[in-house]
């Protein structure tokens, strides 16, 4: 069974503070997604990331993918008010299309 | 911008109904899934289709769960008789490749 462990569950931060949130693994997965969750709503796709060490970068969000394809962080930098919520990181199975998620950092950035 | 598409947004049913949940997919993705939320509770993947049938299934996905593309552009997630834990947000997801998109979700209370 493929799991993924995010850290920590819950952050909550000041407003221009830099925050890394960890997605850890022991399995390898064929890509990782980072999503974002309002309550009530669906996962929005945040990004994608394939090659193992690779970095994307979305204004002040910065994702990593880890070497060997089992872990990844996502970096936020100057923290603002507007990226209070829950971000989900999910896995891609290898040989498989399903996502495999983990539970959640809930991000709370106060003014 | 396209994007996956669900109805109705919330559904109440009674235990022992059968529910129909509905999913539009973004129009050129080929595969197809279902996931479910429990309150407070992991993303979890439920089914994936592909070219017209079931390519991988989750062990909760019993005898109780069918899916179907009943045209070119709708896809179903029915219940058969509906216990009081199938009580989740269902979300439906597309993509043409490991990129999922999600749907806004259908809420599903069973009394």
């Amino acid at each position: 069974t493929q799991l993924l462990e995010q850290s920590p569950q819950f952050l909550s931060i000041q407003e221009g503070e830099n925050l890394t949130v960890y997605c850890n693994s022991s399995s390898v997965f064929s890509s990782l997604q980072w999503y974002r969750q309002e309550p009530g709503e669906g996962p929005v796709l945040l990004v994608t990331v394939v090659t193992g060490g690779e970095v994307k970068k979305l204004k002040r969000l910065t994702f990593q993918f880890g070497d060997a394809r089992k872990d990844s962080s996502l970096h936020i930098t100057a923290a603002q008010p507007g990226d209070t919520g829950l971000y989900l990181c999910a896995g891609v199975v290898q040989g498989a299309q399903k996502l495999v998620f983990g539970q959640g950092t809930r991000l709370t950035i106060n003014p | 911008e396209p994007e996956v598409t669900q109805t109705p947004s919330h559904q109440v049913t009674q235990m022992g109904q059968e529910v129909i949940l509905r999913c539009v997919p973004i129009s050129n993705h080929l595969y197809f899934y279902w996931y479910r939320q429990i309150l407070g509770q992991k993303v979890e993947f439920l089914v994936s289709f592909y070219n017209n049938e079931i390519s991988e299934k989750s062990e909760i996905f019993d005898d109780q769960f069918s899916v179907e593309r009943p045209d070119g552009s709708n896809f179903t997630l029915k219940i058969r008789s509906t216990k009081l834990e199938d009580s989740a947000m269902y979300f439906c997801a597309s993509s043409f490749y490991d990129e999922q998109f999600f749907g806004p979700g259908t809420r599903l209370t069973v009394l």
